[in-house]
């Protein structure tokens, strides 16, 4: 049974630069959501997908961006990076959108 | 706002030692918590969750207590071993919408 899936594992950007990162859910979840951890902090919610919708977005700029495909996968956008978008970013699943969450191993972003 | 606090920030125990992590949320209007695992530069793995209306759940060594009314949850480790090593995050799901609020996570070294 496949957990979450994101690729890529560690991706190195230049400030300005624009960034793709993908999420595949669980087997079984339509549910996906993103999260940026900073070094020593917990998680930040960033938006949720469901039904191909964004159903909820968390205090990020516009520079972040997503999208939810008719399999349930997802992939986040970033845009015009900044060094502080350098963290890991995280994608979970659920089945339904207030169950319990699965995550994944997430993407180290590192913008120069 | 809902805020997530964790204490202690920092844990130091010999293996085989019974300890008790603590979470604390300003908003008792919570759908459901939830307490997870990180490894170093890793994802999150989930240990358990907590509906609202429970009062505790159990899985092997680990047993999470809620007390919803006074906003706080414990996450009881018995017999501690030195693979327990990791940082400990504690989530709750607000009672409307979906974004999961994280606390900072409390850092667990289990020395031989």
């Amino acid at each position: 049974d496949a957990g979450v899936t994101q690729s890529p594992t560690h991706l190195i950007k230049t400030r300005g630069q624009q960034v793709t990162l993908r999420c595949s859910p669980k087997s079984g979840h339509d549910t996906v959501s993103w999260y940026q951890q900073a070094l020593g902090q917990g998680p930040q919610f960033i938006f949720q997908y469901y039904e191909e919708e964004e159903r909820q977005r968390g205090n990020f700029p516009d520079r972040f961006s997503g999208h939810q495909f008719p399999n349930y996968s997802s992939e986040l956008n970033v845009n015009a990076l900044l060094l502080g978008d350098s963290a890991l970013y995280l994608c979970a699943s659920s089945l339904g959108q207030r169950r319990g969450y699965t995550f994944g191993s997430g993407t180290r972003l590192t913008v120069v | 706002k809902q805020e997530v606090t964790q204490i202690p920030a920092a844990l130091s125990v010999p293996e085989g030692e019974n300890l008790v992590l603590n979470c604390s949320f300003t908003d008792s209007a919570i759908y459901n918590l939830q307490w997870f695992r990180q490894d170093p530069g890793k994802g999150l793995t989930s240990l358990l969750l907590i509906q609202s209306s429970q009062r505790e759940q159990t899985s092997g060594r680990l047993n999470a207590s809620l007390d919803k009314s006074s906003g706080r949850s414990t996450l009881y480790i018995a017999a501690s071993q030195p693979g327990d090593s990791a940082t400990y995050l504690c989530a709750v799901t607000p009672g409307s919408g979906y974004a999961l609020n994280f606390g900072k996570g409390t850092s667990l070294l289990v020395t031989p």
